[in-house]
């Protein structure tokens, strides 16, 4: 079945590190791609999306590509800062499915 | 602030006994989404309604009922309640029902915990 797969945490960087969170899918047909984040005590909010192949979604300075070839998602920043700290999810939509990663958390320190 | 707003914020109950989460969505939203997220199953896609009518669902259990009602909101009612099922229990909404493209806004959750 469909599924979404992503890079165990936790993550620790430094401030102004290269950040790369792992994301792959399995899936049927043509789904969408997102990252959600998760601020302490607060819900998800959407970081960005791609709906077809070779789109790139990016905000906030971060950037991720939708690969069929390589069924992947990866989430970059080329310099984190502190607020940056949070729990990352990937997902996946189909028509009548939505599948979440199980997070990546994610702290930065000064 | 997403605009959606779930309530209670915490609730904690009894084996056994039944609860009712409650959910409105952002202002104009049409489709609202159920998920379920504990440690052990991450985050669990539940049910998803769209203008009333039942669209998709996932990993809901058939103690578990929703409906949503003709102002929109939603309620994902929780019978015999047992230990595992607590959890945090998130509600999203989009505009459309096309989930697959639609950004889905969160809601801040409700905190159930089954003693």
């Amino acid at each position: 079945g469909d599924s979404v797969t992503q890079m165990e945490g936790p993550v620790t960087l430094s401030e102004e590190a290269f950040l790369t969170i792992n994301c792959t899918y399995t899936a049927t047909g043509y789904p969408s791609l997102f990252w959600y984040v998760q601020y302490p005590g607060e819900g998800l909010q959407l970081l960005l999306k791609a709906t077809k192949a070779d789109d790139k979604g990016s905000n906030k300075g971060f950037e991720a590509t939708y690969r069929k070839e390589t069924t992947s998602f990866h989430l970059e920043k080329g310099s984190v800062q502190v607020s940056d700290s949070a729990v990352y999810f990937c997902a996946l939509s189909t028509l009548r499915q939505f599948y979440f990663g199980t997070g990546t958390s994610l702290t930065v320190i000064p | 602030d997403s605009g959606v707003t779930q309530t209670p914020k915490h609730l904690i109950t009894a084996t056994g006994q039944r609860v009712t989460l409650r959910c409105s969505p952002r202002s104009g939203d049409l489709s609202v989404y159920w998920y379920q997220q504990s440690l052990d199953q991450g985050l669990q896609f539940l049910i998803q309604y769209y203008n009333g009518e039942e669209r998709a669902k996932g990993n809901i259990l058939e103690r578990f009922s929703a409906q949503q009602f003709p102002d929109l909101h939603s309620e994902l009612n929780l019978s015999s309640l047992e230990l595992g099922d607590s959890a945090l229990y998130f509600c999203a909404s989009s505009a459309t029902g096309q989930g697959y493209t639609d950004t889905q806004y969160f809601g801040p959750g409700t905190r159930l915990t089954v003693l």
